[in-house]
């Protein structure tokens, strides 16, 4: 079925240094994708959202980029810090068939060090 | 003002037993739903839920019955709970589709 995944389950980088978190997805009629944060004992929260119309979009410290040719979703950390630690979810829309929910990727564990 | 609460935090009991989960949004959405989250981390939908239309994930047992007294709450009930569903569910609401949807902080059910 269609599915929406990353290609590195787990990423160390260094506080200061730019985090890249990458995502491929597969289907292609989608319109509509968010980076969710999640921090350990909490729920999944908003960071950033991308249209399929949209190749860029640019939040604080945060840059999504996506590439629809190749069905590829990228979210940039600008100067990470250890508040940035946590796990990223990309996720797509799915149908109006489907109620609008979300198909979440398997999710990038961030770690910052010092 | 918490946007999307669900109770209880935790939850453990026994196989066998009925239980159920409340969520609760103040943001005037109007579709609710209800994820799976399971110990690798992954992130399922279960249930869509928008002006009394309720949209079912079919890999979803029919064990598990989303009730919704009204439109600020959809509830999650679960009959005879089974050792597989021990996992982190999560209540969310969106503004229909094309909105980005906000989440609760979870239930974490433990089924001994």
């Amino acid at each position: 079925g269609e599915s929406v995944g990353l290609h590195l389950p787990t990423l160390s980088v260094q506080e200061g240094d730019n985090s890249i978190i990458n995502c491929a997805y597969s289907n292609s009629a989608s319109d509509y994708f968010i980076w969710y944060k999640q921090e350990s004992g909490k729920g999944p929260q908003f960071i950033i959202d991308i249209r399929s119309n949209m190749d860029k979009r640019q939040g604080q410290r945060v840059t999504v980029l996506l590439n629809k040719t190749v069905k590829h979703l990228s979210l940039q950390i600008a100067a990470t810090q250890p508040g940035d630690s946590a796990v990223y979810f990309c996720a797509e829309n799915m149908s109006p068939n489907s109620g609008y929910a979300l198909n979440f990727g398997k999710g990038t564990s961030l770690l910052v060090t010092p | 003002d918490t946007a999307v609460s669900q109770t209880p935090k935790y939850l453990v009991t026994q196989m066998g037993n009925d239980k159920s989960i409340k969520c609760e949004q103040n943001l005037g959405h109007d579709t609710m739903y209800w994820y799976k989250q399971d110990s690798k981390k992954f992130l399922k939908i279960m249930f869509s839920y928008n002006n009394k239309e309720l949209i079912i994930n079919e890999t979803v047992p029919n064990r598990f019955s989303p009730k919704s007294p009204d439109k600020a709450h959809l509830n999650l009930h679960i009959n005879s709970l089974e050792l597989g569903d021990s996992a982190v569910y999560f209540c969310a609401s969106s503004h229909g589709g094309d909105a980005e949807a906000f989440f609760g902080q979870g239930t974490r059910l433990t089924v001994v």
